[in-house]
């Protein structure tokens, strides 16, 4: 199972682009590149997914190296309800479970 | 769409007693069901993972027979926490999956006293 990377925390103040980035050196060929925001006591939520190259949709997008060993998360304009943990995953159709990491606790200040 | 539901949402019992916790995919059929717990500023763990129709596969250190998880449709798992101790208490959270993506239910909190 591919482990994940992040940064612990970060802060960022309301309006700004926030990016966060993941790595995963040891991706395997059939993983997908999974992001879950968590607020406390709620169970995580889907952000996006992707295999390669850049995904996009209402609320993030996701830039994936052509390497596939990274990729970052950002998230435009947050806003102080963006405060959350952000988990990067990878696992694939043929790899089952995910195994979650410690993710990254963002603040977001007015 | 991708909506999971699990019910109870919180729950408060007696040492010793027996807690059952229902996740149901609502809009999608998962043939994989894993689940979850969490404890107080720790990220989630994972306990086990089971297959419809299939006996599920238990993580190291997760006691199979505490933790009974049936998986009897693609709609719905139930994980049965047995004779629960205080240490058990924790936020439980089931995640079915639907093709390459796993989706999660809003979690059930287990106090038990």
């Amino acid at each position: 199972l591919a482990k994940t990377t992040q940064p612990i925390s970060m802060d960022s103040y309301e309006g700004q682009e926030v990016n966060i980035t993941c790595s995963h050196n040891n991706i395997a060929t059939n993983d997908y590149i999974t992001w879950y925001q968590q607020f406390p006591s709620q169970g995580p939520r889907f952000i996006i997914q992707g295999y390669k190259t850049k995904v996009t949709n209402e609320v993030a997008s996701l830039f994936i190296p052509a390497d596939r060993k990274s990729s970052t998360l950002s998230l435009p304009r947050v806003s102080l309800s963006d405060t959350a943990v952000y988990y990067c995953l990878v696992g694939g159709v043929n790899t089952g479970k995910l195994i979650f990491g410690q993710g990254t606790t963002l603040q977001v200040k007015p | 769409g991708a909506v999971v539901s699990q019910h109870p949402s919180r729950v408060i019992c007696k040492s010793g007693t027996s807690v059952k916790i229902e996740c149901r995919s609502l809009d999608f059929q998962a043939t994989t069901m894993f689940w979850y717990r969490q404890f107080p500023k720790q990220s989630l763990m994972l306990m086990a993972t089971s297959n419809e129709g299939s006996k599920a596969t238990y993580e190291q250190g997760v006691e199979k027979d505490k933790f009974l998880i049936n998986h009897a449709s693609l709609t719905l798992s139930t994980l049965t926490v047995t004779s629960a101790h205080p240490e058990d208490s924790s936020f439980y959270i089931c995640s079915p999956k639907h093709s390459e993506t796993q989706y999660f239910g809003p979690g059930t909190r287990l106090l038990v006293l």
